[in-house]
């Protein structure tokens, strides 16, 4: 498996731009999560899903950033209209649940770095 | 409720030496905890984790961790630093159970190894 797979790599936009970051989690795992990170803050989780429903959204900053699981390999965490302070690495991971060897335990793509300007 | 702490914000050692890094945790019912590494420009990798089998947990690359539930404790160690250690250390805490909840991060540790 190629792992966790999060595109873009880099963005880098402007202040009101829309921003759609995209996430691919492992196949047959349960669990998908988007973390952001920042010096000032860690690493803060803003939702996950479960078997392609949000569970618990309750870190989403505020109505500015939406997330969506359309189907079991795909997520998306939009952000429109972004401003400076969004910058950030926003990490997707994702976990088989907790049954088995690989229980509790996620898996964390290399991360999308977006800076707003 | 649940969290956890990690006491230092930076850790430095020389090339060759122990290291230790602390992290304690509260948690209002059985928990399961996780260490997991961060290297520059990299995502989080896990490293090792405790679920409810033996105390001492073994991991990857000759760390491992010690749960003590008398203390709340959960410290990450490993006999001898090398260079390629230095990165950024994440204690995690979540609630065992039949659903996976929430996790919780501390706010990780930076080692630094010096030559």
């Amino acid at each position: 498996d190629a792992g966790v797979i999060q595109s873009p790599r880099h963005e880098v936009t402007e202040m009101g731009q829309e921003v759609t970051l995209r996430c691919k989690p492992i196949s047959g795992h349960d669990y998908l999560f988007w973390y952001r990170q920042t010096m000032m803050r860690g690493l803060e989780l803003l939702i996950y899903f479960n078997n392609n429903v949000p569970i618990d959204d309750s870190g989403m900053p505020e109505d500015r950033f939406s997330a969506k699981m359309p189907n079991a390999s795909f997520s998306t965490l939009k952000i429109q209209p972004s401003e400076p302070r969004d910058s950030a690495v926003y990490f997707c991971a994702s976990s088989p649940g907790t049954g088995g060897s690989g229980a509790n335990v996620l898996t964390f793509g290399a991360g999308s770095r977006l800076t707003v300007l | 409720a649940q969290s956890v702490t990690q006491l230092d914000s930076h850790v430095s050692v020389s090339e060759g030496t122990p290291v230790l890094l602390r992290c304690n945790y509260s948690s209002s019912y059985s928990p399961s905890l996780f260490w997991y590494v961060q290297h520059p420009n990299k995502g989080l990798q896990l490293l090792l984790k405790y679920t409810s089998a033996a105390t001492l947990v073994k991991g990857i690359n000759g760390f491992e961790a010690e749960f003590k539930k008398s203390e709340t404790s959960f410290h990450l160690t490993k006999p001898s630093a090398h260079m390629s250690d230095a990165a950024e250390y994440f204690c995690v805490v979540t609630l065992r159970g039949s659903t996976l909840g929430r996790l919780y991060f501390g706010r990780g540790t930076q080692l630094t190894v010096w030559p």
